[in-house]
């Protein structure tokens, strides 16, 4: 398996244009989620859906973000407008409600620079 | 307040030396304990999980130790080498909300030739 996939790597816009941060979790996982993770804040939940329903949002800094998750093999995190605060590393994450834990395995990242 | 706190905040260790990193936790009710390591630019990935009636785990050079009457674990790195260089979070989970996990801010560890 592939592992999650993220893309891009690496996003450099200017301050209000819009933002599409795309994710593909592992394959048979029912669960998704997304975080920001930052040097002030470190890790922290924004929104995580449960075969492709949003479960839980209340991470979700303002109005300005939002999560779609069409289908079980695709989820975007969109800011609109974007700001310079809102640079940060945003990860995606997944894991299975088989393993009761709920171990969840993260992607790389993608590095959003908001100049 | 966060509830998972972590100590210390960074530490620099000679390679080939054991060092040992700090966790404790207020999250209740607590369902399991878990430490990623963080290496730079890359996603977390999980070291080793603990539920509440186990009290110490391994993953090669990685010894993780809980007790959960005090709320406390630890994170033991043997014989430490280069490549153990990056940041260590602890992660707790609750019984009350399965899909949110609390993070601590982690230990950045840095290993010297």
């Amino acid at each position: 398996d592939a592992g999650v996939i993220q893309s891009p790597r690496h996003e450099v816009t200017e301050m209000g244009q819009e933002v599409t941060l795309r994710c593909k979790p592992i394959s048979g996982h029912d669960y998704l989620f997304w975080y920001r993770q930052t040097m002030m804040r470190g890790l922290e939940l924004l929104i995580y859906f449960n075969n492709n329903v949003p479960i839980d949002d209340s991470g979700m800094p303002e109005d300005r973000f939002s999560a779609k998750m069409p289908n079980a093999s695709f989820s975007t995190l969109k800011i609109q407008p974007s700001e310079p605060r809102d640079s940060a590393v945003y990860f995606c994450a997944s894991s299975s409600v088989a393993g009761w834990y709920n171990e969840q395995f993260f992607g790389p990242g993608t590095r959003l620079t908001v100049l | 307040k966060n509830q998972v706190e972590q100590s210390p905040q960074s530490l620099i260790i000679l390679e080939g030396k054991n060092c040992t990193l700090q966790c404790n936790y207020t999250v209740s009710p607590f369902s399991n304990l878990r430490w990623y390591k963080q290496d730079t630019g890359r996603g977390p990935v999980s070291l080793t999980i603990m539920t509440f009636s186990e009290n110490t785990k391994s993953n090669g050079r990685y010894t993780a130790t809980l007790d959960a009457d005090t709320k406390q674990s630890s994170l033991h790195i043997t014989a430490s080498q280069l490549s153990d260089s990056a940041s260590y979070i602890c992660v707790v989970s609750s019984r009350d909300s399965w899909g949110k996990l609390q993070f601590g801010a982690g230990t950045q560890v840095v290993v010297t030739p």
